[in-house]
């Protein structure tokens, strides 16, 4: 059982414009949830993250929001590059746990 | 800074070969993992380690075996490949504070073709 699903495998938006990625998990007992942003032949690089006891965090053009009554996480880029066209996984993590579990990921695609 | 270091890059393997995955992380994380990653799919943990002489098994670790004797280093053997281990595998390091686990700092991968 897949327990973070990220159900739109891509997206595509135009320059300027705000990219939404969504992403769904099933277990209530997750405390931290990040994001990744992955291009091709390269190792995945740490985004941005939100702990369960916050709704958002912002970092600059990243803003990740975070619904804990629906288990339902979102990334919202504004306004959109060209560069931000890549892999986005969302992950979460247990406390003490020391691992995370992924998504499958969305591929962003922006246009110039 | 190199981070983390993985070798090779690339590696083919005929069926029933053995061979081991670098990792070397030099941030002094106590955390590590390994991930492989197939077309379409996400990141499959395979095994993780929190601190030097600590591992355990992820959600896919038949078929691999891991050991952690130093805080820098989590090499990752295949016993016996097989062409379902066919993947691009992926090392990761972390550290835990504040009663959270941060983000990871991933390698470049090892993309491992097995005929």
């Amino acid at each position: 059982d897949q327990q973070v699903k990220q159900n739109s495998p891509s997206l595509s938006v135009q320059e300027g414009r705000i990219s939404i990625l969504n992403c769904d998990y099933t277990n209530s007992m997750f405390d931290y949830f990040l994001w990744y942003k992955k291009y091709p032949a390269e190792g995945p690089t740490f985004l941005i993250s939100i702990s369960s006891i916050k709704d958002k965090n912002e970092d600059g053009r990243f803003t990740v929001f975070l619904n804990k009554s629906a288990k339902h996480l979102s990334l919202h880029i504004v306004p959109s590059q060209p560069g931000d066209s890549a892999v986005y996984f969302c992950a979460a993590t247990l406390a003490n746990a020391g691992k995370s579990t992924f998504g499958d990921g969305t591929t962003l695609t922006v246009k110039p | 800074n190199a981070g983390v270091t993985q070798t090779p890059k690339f590696q083919v393997l005929k069926t029933g070969q053995s061979m081991t995955l670098q990792c070397a992380q030099d941030m002094n994380h106590e955390y590590m993992s390994w991930y492989r990653q197939d077309p379409g799919m996400g990141l499959r943990l395979i095994h993780y380690s929190v601190g030097a002489g600590i591992t355990d098994q992820g959600e896919v670790p038949n078929g691999y075996n891991v050991s952690r004797s130093t805080t820098e280093d989590f090499p990752l053997r295949l016993l016996s490949a097989a062409p379902s281990q066919t993947s691009v595998y992926f090392c990761a390091s972390s550290y835990y504070a504040g009663g959270l686990l941060y983000g990871y700092t991933f390698g470049s991968g090892t993309r491992l073709t097995v005929v």
